[in-house]
């Protein structure tokens, strides 16, 4: 099976721009969640998408945000981007097996974004 | 609520030396313990996860795990480190409170010397 994809791998952008990154799940996953890496916050959790919804969210400002389409394939959007933003942006999916517990969330290689 | 304490962010060990890196996790319920690794610009690969059926937790790449309740604590070891084990390791900590919410630690960056 094809791993979790995200495109573009790299990204340069400027203040006050708009960004849209995308991540194709693993087939037959339903969920996907990102999160965003920096060297002074580390991981940190952003959203989940299952079932065309958002499930969970965190500590983010509203300049995040992110949709699932019925393929499961998702997209996050960062508006009026700021110097902070910079970092990398990672895209997890996991299966959902009800009345399984946690499940194994699988990552892509991630998208690069610098803002200059 | 969940948290995550990794101990050392840097180890270094010699090459066939035994590995630690340790883990303090904090959480509400039953969790879901999980080891990542990350190599330089790459994303995560999973290197085994817990889920409460045994406390010893076998991995790839002869990793493994133990899960002690007692002292909230997974520590991470290999008995003999080779050089492609150079890479970030991430302890990460779920549970069903959070939902499919992964929370991670600080990260240990292990340096291994030939």
């Amino acid at each position: 099976k094809a791993g979790v994809t995200q495109t573009p791998r790299y990204l340069i952008k400027t203040r006050g721009q708009q960004v849209t990154l995308s991540c194709s799940p693993i087939s037959g996953h339903r969920s996907v969640s990102w999160y965003q890496q920096t060297p002074g916050q580390g991981l940190q959790f952003l959203f989940e998408y299952f079932s065309e919804t958002q499930r969970n969210k965190g500590n983010f400002p509203g300049r995040f945000s992110g949709r699932q389409f019925s393929n499961s394939r998702s997209e996050m959007n960062v508006s009026t981007l700021e110097l902070g933003d910079s970092a990398l942006y990672l895209c997890a999916s996991s299966l959902v097996t009800p009345g399984r517990g946690i499940d194994t969330q699988y990552f892509g290689p991630g998208t690069r974004l610098t803002v200059l | 609520a969940q948290s995550v304490t990794q101990l050392d962010s840097h180890v270094s060990v010699s090459e066939g030396t035994p590995v630690l890196l340790r883990c303090n996790y904090s959480s509400s319920y039953s969790p879901s313990l999980f080891w990542y690794v990350q190599h330089p610009n790459k994303g995560l690969q999973l290197l085994l996860k817990y889920t409460s059926a045994a406390t010893l937790v076998k991995g790839i790449n002869g990793f493994e795990a133990e899960f002690k309740k007692s002292e909230t604590s997974f520590h991470l070891t290999k008995p003999s480190a080779h050089m492609s084990d150079a890479a970030e390791y991430f302890c990460v900590v779920s549970d069903l409170d959070a939902g499919n919410m992964l929370t991670f630690g600080g990260g240990t960056r292990l340096m291994v010397k030939p």
